[in-house]
C-alpha cells in the first residue's frame, strides 16, 4: 500500500456519461498530480494542485476537470466519456509543489463502451 | 518542446544478467531525473533518483547513470531477477511556466527470462 488512495478501482460507463474519480493523497502530502496512461502508453500528465489550488496543467481535454478540497484529496471530473478516453488514470502526490519523487496510487481503470 | 524518450522500448535479459536501461531527454534545465517501476496493474513505484550535480547514484542492485554532455540517463540492474520484471519509466523535473514539471519517457519493458 503506497498510501495514495483511488477509487473506484474500475469503471466501466457507455459513451457521453460522466464520471468521477477520486484521490485521497499520502498523509502530509499536499500536492496531488492526475496522469493519464492508455494502452502501451507512457503517463501522460493531467494536471496538479497544490494545496487546493490548481499548479500546472498538462494535456488535460476541456471535458475534463479537477478539484482538490480543503482535506487534500482530490476528485477528477470526465464527462462526455469518448471511446479513447478509456486509460487508467493515476493520481499521485508529494509533500511539495516541486522536484521529489512521487508517490502514485494503484489507478482507476476506466473503460467506456 | 521537451521531451523525455527511451531508445528500446522491449528489452529482454537473462536471469541473472545485468539490464541496462537507457533514457534520453531534451530538456537541458532539468535538474532532478528519476526511475519508476511499474509492474502490470499496479501504479508506478520510485525506484531511484539522481540530481543533476551528479553523475552516478547506487541503490540496491540499481545504478543510476546521467550524462549530461549527451543528455542520457540509464537505469542498470545488477544480477536481474523474475521480479524485475517490469516497464521502467524515466522521469526528468524542470521548469515550465513558472513551475517545476516532471516529464515521463514512454517506457521500456523488461522481460526477464529464467
Amino acid at each position: 500500500d503506497s498510501g495514495v488512495t483511488q477509487t473506484p478501482k474500475h469503471l466501466i460507463t457507455a459513451t457521453g456519461q460522466r464520471v468521477t474519480l477520486r484521490c485521497s493523497p499520502r498523509s502530509g502530502d499536499l500536492s496531488v498530480y492526475w496522469y493519464q496512461q492508455s494502452l502501451d502508453q507512457g503517463l501522460q500528465f493531467l494536471i496538479q494542485y497544490y494545496n487546493g489550488e490548481e499548479r500546472a496543467k498538462g494535456n488535460i481535454l476541456e471535458r475534463f476537470s479537477a478539484q482538490q478540497f480543503p482535506d487534500l484529496h482530490s476528485e477528477l471530473n470526465l464527462s462526455s466519456l469518448e471511446l479513447g478516453d478509456s486509460a487508467l488514470y493515476f493520481c499521485a502526490s508529494s509533500i511539495t509543489a516541486g522536484a521529489g519523487g512521487y508517490t502514485f496510487g494503484s489507478g482507476t481503470r476506466l473503460t467506456v463502451v | 518542446g521537451e521531451s523525455v524518450g527511451l531508445h528500446l522500448p522491449t528489452l529482454s535479459v537473462q536471469e541473472g544478467d545485468n539490464s541496462i536501461i537507457n533514457c534520453a531527454y531534451s530538456n537541458s534545465a532539468s535538474d532532478y531525473f528519476i526511475w519508476y517501476k511499474q509492474e502490470s496493474g499496479k501504479g508506478p513505484q520510485f525506484i531511484i533518483d539522481i540530481r543533476s550535480n551528479m553523475d552516478k547514484r547506487q541503490g540496491q542492485r540499481v545504478t543510476v547513470l546521467l550524462n549530461k554532455t549527451v543528455k542520457h540517463l540509464s537505469l542498470q540492474i545488477a544480477a536481474t531477477q523474475p521480479g524485475d520484471s517490469a516497464v521502467y519509466f524515466c522521469a526528468e523535473n524542470g521548469q515550465s511556466g513558472g513551475y517545476q514539471k516532471v516529464t515521463f519517457g514512454t517506457g521500456t519493458k523488461l522481460q526477464v527470462i529464467p
